[in-house]
């Protein structure tokens, strides 16, 4: 079982300039989870999906942030225009149904932002 | 406003001994609590949970008990192996099936041997 994977591991970028990052869920899962890691608020939910719709994006910072998951297999994670204070990382977990302890977490993203 | 607060951002331990992990919340409505572990370069893994209905629950080496009157619980790692070193997260939630984790800032246990 491959887990779920994330791309890039590591992403540099510039301020302002547009970022995305992928996740690819456990095959057979319908949940899924983008968060954000950083060293003041800890591990932040921003948004989650289930069955490939959004059911609560309370936790998006900010306009700039927007994410999609077209199919049960693939969800991206936007920036645009990055900031300097987007620089986190970024995890994606999956899991099957809404229960809480069987959510799998991916090796998470890390972005810098220049 | 962190509504999961653990207080102590690191804890070192001798190899054997006991780790007591803390973690308290302010939010009344939490009654679903779980512990993740992280180590480097991997994303967080689920270790125990214990509901609201319960003050203990016991998985081998890790004892996570809940104080609801205080607000507090706390993981308890006996012995303690190197292996154990890592991030530990705390973690609350609302009973229902939409409801969202709201996690701690983490404390890195290392544990000497």
């Amino acid at each position: 079982d491959a887990g779920v994977i994330q791309s890039p591991r590591h992403e540099v970028t510039e301020m302002g300039q547009e970022v995305t990052l992928r996740c690819k869920p456990i095959s057979g899962h319908n949940s899924l989870f983008w968060y954000r890691q950083t060293m003041m608020r800890g591990l932040e939910l921003l948004i989650y999906f289930n069955n490939n719709v959004p059911i609560d994006d309370s936790g998006m910072p900010e306009d700039r942030f927007s994410a999609k998951m077209p199919n049960a297999s693939f969800s991206t994670l936007k920036i645009q225009p990055s900031e300097p204070r987007d620089s986190a990382v970024y995890f994606c977990a999956s899991s099957l149904g809404l229960k809480k302890e069987t959510q799998y977490f991916g090796p998470g993203t890390r972005l810098l932002v220049l | 406003d962190q509504q999961v607060k653990q207080n102590s951002p690191s804890l070192s331990v001798q190899e054997g001994r006991i780790s007591i992990l803390n973690c308290d919340y302010t939010n009344s409505m939490f009654d679903y609590f779980l512990w993740y572990k992280k180590y480097p370069a991997e994303g967080p893994t689920f270790l125990i949970s214990i509901s609201s209905i319960k003050d203990k629950n016991e998985d081998g080496r890790f004892t996570v008990f809940l104080n609801k009157s205080a607000k507090h619980l706390s993981l308890h790692i006996v012995p303690s192996q190197p292996g154990d070193s890592a991030v530990y997260f705390c973690a609350a939630s609302e009973t229902g099936a939409n409801s969202k984790l709201t996690f701690g800032k983490g404390i890195t246990l290392s544990v000497r041997p």
